[in-house]
């Protein structure tokens, strides 16, 4: 099946600083998911993003599905960016993904 | 306000015991999906329906069950046969309409073994 691969796997970053998170996925894919899960657990649907860029608030990603990777960008990070983001890509079109194991964030003071 | 309501938050299972997770939604929503997460771990898929009274396993059904009865509801059952049950469940909907579609998830119930 397809394989996903997010990185780096852990990121502590100080406030107002800017980060890039990766996500590589092994074969074609019709479109890709970003997502954020805070300390409580919920997991909030970023953007849903097949190919090029898309922007909200400070957060971006863009998404090259020829070359298999998508970008997240986080600009003048914030506390509240805290948590694990992760990708998900479709494994067929009946809406099953495929998730990577995240990049856990830590935003401090 | 529309969403997906998952209950109860923290659930404890003994030794042998069948317990119920359940999943709302009023999105109006055709498909649903349970997933589960292990600590420092991403998202396996258990279970997954498209329509009503139809569901199909996922990458790691075995020890679960769930039903569909209703266009907005579908509750997970954790039998005794799952050995390992302790994890974070979370419960997705979709507005599938032959495509992917974005997905967004319910709260999330932590499973406990006692």
């Amino acid at each position: 099946g397809i394989q996903v691969e997010q990185s780096p796997p852990d990121l502590i970053l100080q406030e107002g600083a800017n980060s890039t998170l990766r996500c590589n996925f092994s074969d074609s894919v019709n479109n890709l998911q970003w997502f954020h899960q805070n300390p409580w657990g919920q997991l909030i649907n970023l953007f849903y993003i097949p190919s090029g860029t898309k922007q909200n608030g400070r957060l971006s990603a863009t998404t090259v599905a020829t070359e298999r990777y998508s970008l997240l960008y986080i600009s003048s990070s914030q506390t509240t960016d805290s948590g694990v983001y992760f990708c998900a890509v479709p494994t067929d079109s009946w809406g099953k993904l495929q998730f990577g194991a995240g990049t856990q964030v830590v935003v401090t003071p | 306000d529309g969403g997906i309501t998952q209950s109860p938050k923290y659930l404890f299972r003994k030794e042998g015991q069948n317990v119920t997770l359940s999943c709302e939604q009023n999105l109006n929503h055709d498909a649903m999906y349970w997933y589960r997460q292990d600590p420092g771990q991403g998202l396996r898929l258990i279970y997954y329906s498209h329509i009503v009274n139809d569901f199909q396993k996922g990458d790691i059904a075995e020890g679960y069950s769930v039903s569909r009865e209703k266009k907005e509801s579908f509750p997970l059952t954790v039998t005794s046969a799952q050995k390992n049950p302790t994890a974070f469940y979370l419960c997705a909907s979709t507005p599938y309409r032959g495509t992917n579609e974005k997905l967004f998830f319910g709260s999330g119930t932590q499973l406990s073994v006692l």
